[in-house]
């Protein structure tokens, strides 16, 4: 079984420049997330999806990130514009469970850098 | 509001060595609790689920047990290798609809196996 699969690995962007990240999930997961992890704390969730509605985006600051999922597979993030303290990993993750109350599959995530 | 503690913060240990990690939260309606692994610049693993109504699940040489009405819940590594040299994150999702479903994390036990 495939995991879930995330693009780039690695993003190194200016600050005020435009960012956007892709996740696939794992085939048949209806459950979509997207986490900020900044180094040494926990995932902070952004946004879930539940197929192809938002279920929480209470987290997301919506006057710079914007995430969509529109056919209900795969997903993008985008930061618009980016500022020094977006520099994190952005982790995708996918659960199969509805309303993604089971495990959690992350994929390898994506290590942004804003200079 | 759910808080989740993490102790100790960093863990060193010699080859073979059986350890604990432990994970205390605050608030005890919990829905589950999901136990994870991270190694450096990589997503996180799922390594162990336990609903509420369970006490423990176990995978090869890892036990987790739940206490609720403690608020505890512990990671049970046997006999440590060195490839088990990992941040664990303890990872807490509430019983009760809306916003306390979501996953509240703790901020890890960064493990070193040495051999």
């Amino acid at each position: 079984e495939a995991g879930v699969a995330q693009s780039p690995r690695y993003k190194i962007i200016e600050k005020r420049q435009s960012v956007a990240f892709w996740c696939n999930p794992i085939s048949g997961h209806a459950t979509l997330y997207w986490y900020q992890q900044i180094l040494g704390q926990g995932p902070k969730l952004l946004i879930q999806f539940q197929n192809n509605g938002v279920v929480d985006d209470s987290q997301l600051p919506k006057d710079r990130f914007s995430a969509e999922r529109l056919k209900g597979v795969d997903s993008t993030l985008k930061i618009q514009p980016a500022k020094l303290e977006d520099s994190a990993v952005y982790l995708c993750a996918s659960s199969l469970e509805t309303g993604g109350l089971g495990k959690l599959f992350f994929g390898s995530g994506t290590q942004l850098s804003v200079l | 509001k759910q808080e989740v503690t993490q102790i100790p913060a960093a863990l060193s240990v010699p080859e073979g060595e059986n350890l604990v990690l432990n994970c205390s939260f605050t608030d005890s309606a919990i829905y589950n609790l999901q136990w994870f692994r991270q190694d450096p610049g990589k997503g996180l693993t799922s390594l162990l689920l336990i609903q509420s109504s369970q006490r423990e699940q176990t995978s090869g040489r890892l036990n987790a047990s739940l206490d609720k009405s403690s608020g505890r819940s512990t990671l049970y590594i046997a006999a440590s290798q060195p490839g088990d040299s990992a941040t664990y994150l303890c990872a807490v999702r509430g019983n009760n609809a809306g916003n306390n479903r979501k996953l509240i994390w703790g901020l890890g036990t960064s493990l070193a196996v040495n051999p």
